[in-house]
Order: structure tokens, then sequence, then C-alpha cells
């Protein structure tokens, strides 16, 4: 069975500052792998989405994640962090084959401090 | 082109009481699910239609939850009788139905049992 772990639960970032959120999945294959971001009382939008080719993937708002198969992690990215990123990260895997259905990580809250 | 709608937004009820929830997905979209997220967790699969057939429906407490998509369409997700567990909110998604296994959400249903 397929599996997402983010291990970090809270993320507190300076404005401007870099970010990265990890991610790590369980699959046999190489998985299609997605990042979406929950703001509050909002559904999931998609920020990113990794199906093959280049494993560095560009994303909506300046968010990038590189998809790393030996360490089967798909961490996300932002060179300069925004007081409007403050939201809910989550990280998911499909399975290429069959219907598509996705696995979600527990999630990452960033926080963003002036 | 319009997005997933659902409603309720929210809604309250008492414990042992039923209640709900509809979903339009967006048009053209084969693939419907039905994802609960409980407060601090990532989504979870409850069921999976494809087209009006149930794909997946593993994770569904069938004792008390029951989901229905007719014609293809709209789905309806239903818990009688709830209990106080199954406060969450209550994510309708869906996705073209090919290989690609992206996922696009609605805004969701809170529902608080008392």
């Amino acid at each position: 069975a397929q599996s997402v772990t983010q291990p970090d639960i809270h993320i507190t970032v300076s404005e401007g500052a870099s970010l990265e959120l990890r991610c790590n999945y369980s699959y046999g294959a190489t998985p299609y792998l997605f990042w979406y971001v929950q703001s509050p009382g909002q559904g999931l939008q998609l920020l990113l989405k990794y199906f093959s080719g280049d494993t560095l993937v560009q994303g909506i708002k300046g968010f990038e994640a590189e998809f790393k198969r030996s360490q089967s992690s798909f961490n996300l990215r932002k060179p300069s962090v925004h007081w409007s990123d403050a939201a809910e990260y989550f990280c998911a895997v499909g399975a290429r084959s069959g219907y598509s259905t996705l696995t979600f990580g527990k999630g990452t809250m960033l926080l963003v401090s002036p | 082109e319009a997005g997933v709608a659902q409603s309720p937004r929210y809604k309250i009820i008492e414990k042992r009481q039923s209640v709900a929830f509809w979903c339009n997905p967006i048009s053209g979209h084969a693939t419907l699910y039905w994802y609960q997220q409980i407060l601090g967790q990532g989504p979870k699969l409850l069921i999976q239609f494809q087209n009006n057939g149930v794909v997946d429906d593993s994770q569904l407490p069938k004792d008390r939850f029951s989901a229905e998509r007719l014609k293809g369409v709209d789905s309806t997700l239903k818990i009688q009788p709830a209990k106080l567990e199954d406060s969450a909110v209550y994510l309708c998604a869906s996705s073209p139905g090919t290989a690609t296994g992206e996922l696009f959400f609605g805004e969701g249903s809170r529902l608080t049992v008392l």
C-alpha cells in the first residue's frame, strides 16, 4: 500500500526567507507525486505535480519540488516566502495504474513571521 | 470553467442524527471522490466513483455511511446515525478519469457532531 510521511507538523519561517517542506513516500514503483495547499476554510489547491521526465518541477506561486528516487522524497521549496504563503501543505502520492486515487500525508502547517 | 460545488458548507447536528452532503463535480469529469479530513490530519479517501459505479469504498464505514452518484454526475454522501468522531470536513473531488492522478477539490462541508 502506498503511504506518505510529512515529518514536520509545523514550520515557522520569516518572511523573505527560503522554505523547504519535506515529503517521503512509500510505493512499489515510481508514483505520481503532488503538492496541494489548503488555506483556512478552503479546499485543496494543486501547487505542482510530478509525472515523469525532469525531476525538478515548477509550480504556481513560485514553488518548486524535486523528485529524488533514491531517497523516496519529493520536497517542496520556495526561495523567498511571502506572508500569503501561510497555509497547510499536503504531499500526496498516486498510483500509475488503475483508477487514480491519491493518498495524502498529514500535512505541514506553515507559519510566516514578519 | 466552474469548479466542484459542495453544499452545505457547514452543518451542526446532535449525535445519532442524520446528515447529507451534496457534490456537483466539474462537468465531464468521470471520476468522483469523497474524502474525510479530520482536524490535524490529511484527507482520507472514503469512496471513489467511476461514472456511477463504485471503484473503491474499502474505507467507508458502511454501517453508518452511504453514498451514491446518480446518473454519473452529482453525488450525495449520507451519515446515519452520526457519531462524535464523524466531526470533520468532507471534501468532494473530481478528475477527468484519465491516468494523470490530478484531483480537483471543492471547498468542503464542515460537519460538527455534538
